[in-house]
């Protein structure tokens, strides 16, 4: 079955270090999108890649980094340098930058020790 | 900039109920509107879908109809079931590219017995 992966479900993160979020998608699709989700917000987009080898800033990117050195995957980082990181991770995909259909991963829960 | 505002939850309804979730949203031109549905432990997934004023988008029994006199996309259905307990994520996309695709906060329902 073709679909979006995220991994770890639960990610803990101790102060000052550097944690990434795993994202792989097996749907075909050039555009892949990293969100943060925290209760009572709708989700904000951090950083988000149209095409392979390229990706741009979202809304809130500052403490994060990504890359997309293949088409299937789209890891995030969480650096240290990000203050307030505790929050539910979304990674979408969909088939080009302008098809509004997005496809879900099932998140990733980070939180402070 | 665009936004988009959603009725607070968490709704809780017994089943066979008339269901209502209200969405308003500010935009500038003619934006797509979108009804997105989070299922516990999942990731979102693309319900309904309307990209100009009074098309009526509907899936799996919910309804929603893109009203531009009042900028609303509110989502109905007629009888629910305890499976449509979910979170509803309201959603608006100003037909540039889904970098500025923006949520809602979310609405919680909650079917009961």
């Amino acid at each position: 079955d073709g679909g979006i992966t995220q991994s770890p479900k639960y990610l803990f993160r101790k102060e000052g270090q550097n944690v990434t979020l795993s994202c792989e998608q097996n749907l075909n699709h050039d555009a892949m999108y990293w969100y943060r989700q925290d209760p009572g917000q709708g989700l904000r987009l951090i950083y988000y890649s149209q095409i392979v080898n390229d990706f741009q800033k979202g809304d809130i990117a500052e403490g994060y980094s990504v890359s997309r050195e293949k088409k299937e995957s789209f890891p995030l980082t969480v650096t240290s340098a990000q203050k307030n990181p505790t929050a539910f991770y979304l990674c979408a995909s969909s088939k080009d930058w302008t098809n509004e259909k997005l496809f879900f991963g099932s998140g990733t829960q980070l939180s402070v020790l | 900039g665009d936004s988009v505002t959603q009725m607070e939850g968490p709704v809780t309804l017994s089943e066979e109920a008339f269901l209502t979730i209200n969405c308003t949203y500010t935009a500038t031109g003619y934006p797509s509107l979108f009804w997105y549905v989070q299922y516990p432990g999942e990731g979102l997934q693309l319900l309904l879908k309307a990209t100009k004023a009074d098309d009526k988008g509907s899936n799996k029994g919910f309804e929603a109809t893109y009203r531009k006199e009042t900028t609303s996309f509110h989502l109905e259905k007629g009888s629910v079931q305890v499976s449509d307990s979910a979170v509803y994520f309201c959603a608006l996309s100003p037909n540039f590219g889904n970098e500025k695709l923006t949520f809602g906060t979310g609405t919680r329902l909650t079917i009961i017995p």
